[in-house]
């Protein structure tokens, strides 16, 4: 499987922080996205890295990719309450034709 | 900003029976899903949907589940006989490229077998 796993599991921190999470998967990928997935809600994509690229940067989102440890991180500047949810990676290889899934980091946002 | 429908929101429905999750993908999408999601677990593949035949599914996609675009816009995913096991979130999505390029999730439709 090459199922994404994200670091840490929990995060709870003030508004205004930075929050950093991060995915690890275990096979060559071709792309690696981030989704936002709010309590009971559908799945928001957020940014899609492909595996030529570092560093991506969408608003105050900013994600990497380092293909040589197979992982890669999610930094929210500046966070806002608005920002609680869970955040989940998934990863498509070059012959799947799903995403593969993590289990998440729920991030909590305290006012 | 388009967006991928399903319903229903929710179902209740007795073990045993049919289940239709139904979704209206983004129109000029080609490219169609169904994932599901157990309360507190991962989202899970089921099933890829591309030019009116299954690309590829999982091992959960057995034989009690089938899916069909019946009218070239909505797409079903249908459980034959439900069990407990089956109670979950099921998610549609669509993309115009297929996997590799962005894939945009419903809402979904949460189904409680009782």
């Amino acid at each position: 499987s090459q199922q994404g796993e994200e670091d840490p599991q929990a995060l709870s921190i003030q508004e205004g922080e930075n929050a950093t999470m991060n995915c690890s998967y275990k096979t060559s990928i071709n792309n690696l996205q981030w989704y936002r997935q709010n309590s009971g809600r559908g799945l928001v994509h957020l940014i899609l890295i492909r595996s030529n690229e570092r560093e991506k940067h969408s608003g105050r989102l900013r994600v990497t990719l380092d293909t040589s440890k197979k992982s890669s991180s999610l930094l929210i500047t500046a966070s806002r309450a608005a920002d609680t949810a869970s955040y989940f990676c998934a990863t498509d290889a070059v012959v799947d034709y799903k995403l593969s899934f993590g289990a998440g980091t729920t991030v909590t946002v305290r006012a | 900003e388009p967006e991928v429908t399903q319903t229903p929101s929710h179902q209740v429905t007795q073990m045993g029976q049919e289940v239709i999750l139904r979704c209206v993908p983004i129109s000029n999408h080609l490219y169609f899903y169904w994932y599901r999601q157990i309360l507190g677990q991962k989202v899970e593949f089921l099933v890829s949907f591309y030019n009116n035949e299954i690309s590829e599914k999982s091992e959960i996609f057995d034989d009690q589940f089938s899916v069909e675009r019946p009218d070239g816009s909505n797409f079903t995913l249908k459980i034959r006989s439900t069990k407990l096991e089956d109670s979950a979130m099921y998610f549609c999505a669509s993309g115009s490229q297929g996997v590799g390029n962005t894939i945009y999730f419903g809402e979904g439709s949460w189904l409680t077998v009782v």
